[in-house]
């Protein structure tokens, strides 16, 4: 069956440590990868998307994503984390039943001063 | 951001009362979504439409209908709202299939 695993549901990093959020799937082919942030209240942001080509992939507010196909993996990387990410982060895939995409159960992360 | 308008943003109401969440975009996108979040489960889908009178079912459909009569709104109606309802809404827009998908604010809907 198609799904997305958010192995951590709560991270907690000082900040400007580095910050790495695991996501890992399963799914017949090639899929669309996503990552968004949801803030306190609010709906969900996108950070990045990887359709193809480049493994890497970099997003919004100094993210990146890398998709390694061997690992069924798309874990999202930020070398310095800021108090402002402070946030839940989901990561996604689709098409799924070719028309939707599919969330993990997200991760909380939690920035100390 | 896009263009998306979710009213009620909150809700309070009683079980066996009937309730509709509305979702209006201003963006032409053809896909729109409805998704619960609850915690622990991530945001799972509803139904979603792709096209006006084009819906379908998602992977928690029961106890829920949709309509779409115009391309910019899509209405998710609880026929008789039970306190599992209880939940935070999104729904959600996108121009193709599985692509990136942008969200309203959401609904915090509660049923007592």
């Amino acid at each position: 069956a198609q799904s997305v695993t958010q192995p951590d549901i709560h991270i907690t990093v000082s900040e400007g440590a580095s910050l790495e959020l695991r996501c890992n799937y399963s799914y017949g082919a090639t899929p669309y990868l996503f990552w968004y942030v949801q803030s306190p209240g609010q709906g969900l942001q996108l950070l990045l998307k990887y359709f193809s080509g480049d493994t890497l992939v970099q997003g919004i507010k100094g993210f990146e994503a890398e998709f390694k196909r061997s690992q069924s993996s798309f874990n999202l990387r930020k070398p310095s984390v800021h108090w402002s990410d402070a946030a839940e982060y989901f990561c996604a895939v689709g098409p799924y039943n070719n028309n939707d995409m599919r969330f993990g159960a997200g991760t909380r992360l939690t920035v100390k001063p | 951001d896009a263009g998306i308008t979710q009213s009620p943003r909150h809700k309070v109401t009683e079980t066996g009362t009937p309730v509709t969440l509305r979702c209006h975009q201003t963006e032409n996108h053809r896909y729109m979504y409805w998704y619960r979040q609850d915690p622990g489960h991530g945001l799972r889908l509803i139904h979603y439409s792709y096209g006006v009178k084009d819906t379908d079912k998602g992977e928690v459909s029961d106890g829920y209908s949709v309509s779409r009569s115009k391309t910019e709104d899509f209405l998710l109606t609880l026929e008789s709202a039970t306190s599992s309802q209880t939940s935070v809404y999104f729904c959600a827009i996108s121009a193709d299939r599985g692509t990136e998908a942008f969200f309203g604010q959401g609904t915090r809907l509660t049923v007592v």
